[in-house]
């Protein structure tokens, strides 16, 4: 059975750094393209990152380029969101999903941005 | 960077048939874009039912299919169940990046 745990999810002050981490068991994450996708409270999904097999792309949407990092661990099988620069517009739950066409997704952690 | 674009909410009665569409501010959508279709329920994670236009995942519902229709890709859902109530959200390939629609909000009453 594949699960995917985000942790890494707190209350930070505008401005502030945060490092997100997915933990993947059932699944190599190396094997998959993943993403990070976010959703503001009350609001839709948005596609936030990704990153391929070999880690040889790496994408972002254009409100987070330059401040947050993909990044993936394959010793430990986990993925890595590490973020900068953080706005309020940022606060939202980030889940980590990706495997063989989106068919893993975790839970979910949440991110407030907020002095 | 494009927009999606899906009907706010629609409504279906027990058993009955709805379809959901998702457009493309950038043109037509094709099997170029790779659509998706996602449920999620309140308080829980997204689920992937259809990928690559019209393909099911072991778990999706056989009531639930996928196309392209005229200019969009479209999720018909056949015979709605209660447990069908949800957000339904499309999602599309654009060059190398991916974006969500604004998502629907299906009520089976």
């Amino acid at each position: 059975e594949v699960q995917l745990v985000e942790s890494g999810g707190l209350l930070v002050q505008p401005g502030g750094s945060l490092r997100l981490s997915c933990a993947a068991s059932g699944i190599t994450l190396s094997s998959h393209w993943m993403h990070w996708v976010r959703q503001a409270p009350g609001k839709g999904l948005e596609w936030v990152a990704h990153i391929n097999q070999d880690e040889t792309v790496k994408d972002y949407v254009d409100s987070v380029k330059g401040r947050f990092t993909i990044s993936r661990d394959d010793a430990n099988n986990s993925l890595h969101l590490q973020m900068s620069g953080l706005r309020s517009e940022d606060t939202a739950v980030y889940y980590c999903g990706g495997g063989w066409h989106f068919d893993s997704w975790g839970q979910g952690t949440l991110v407030t941005v907020s002095s | 960077q494009a927009v999606v674009t899906q009907e706010p909410s629609l409504t279906v009665s027990p058993g009955g048939t709805v379809t959901l569409t998702c457009g493309s501010s950038t043109g037509p959508v094709t099997s170029g874009h790779y659509p998706f279709w996602l449920q999620q329920k309140p308080g829980q994670a997204p689920r992937t039912l259809i990928w690559h236009t019209g393909n099911k995942h072991s778990w999706t519902p056989a009531r639930f299919s996928g196309s392209l229709v005229g200019d969009k890709a479209a999720l018909t859902l056949s015979g709605a169940q209660p447990e069908d109530e949800a957000a339904y959200f499309c999602l599309l390939a654009f060059n190398g990046r991916w974006v969500f629609g604004g998502g629907t909000k299906v009520t089976v009453l």
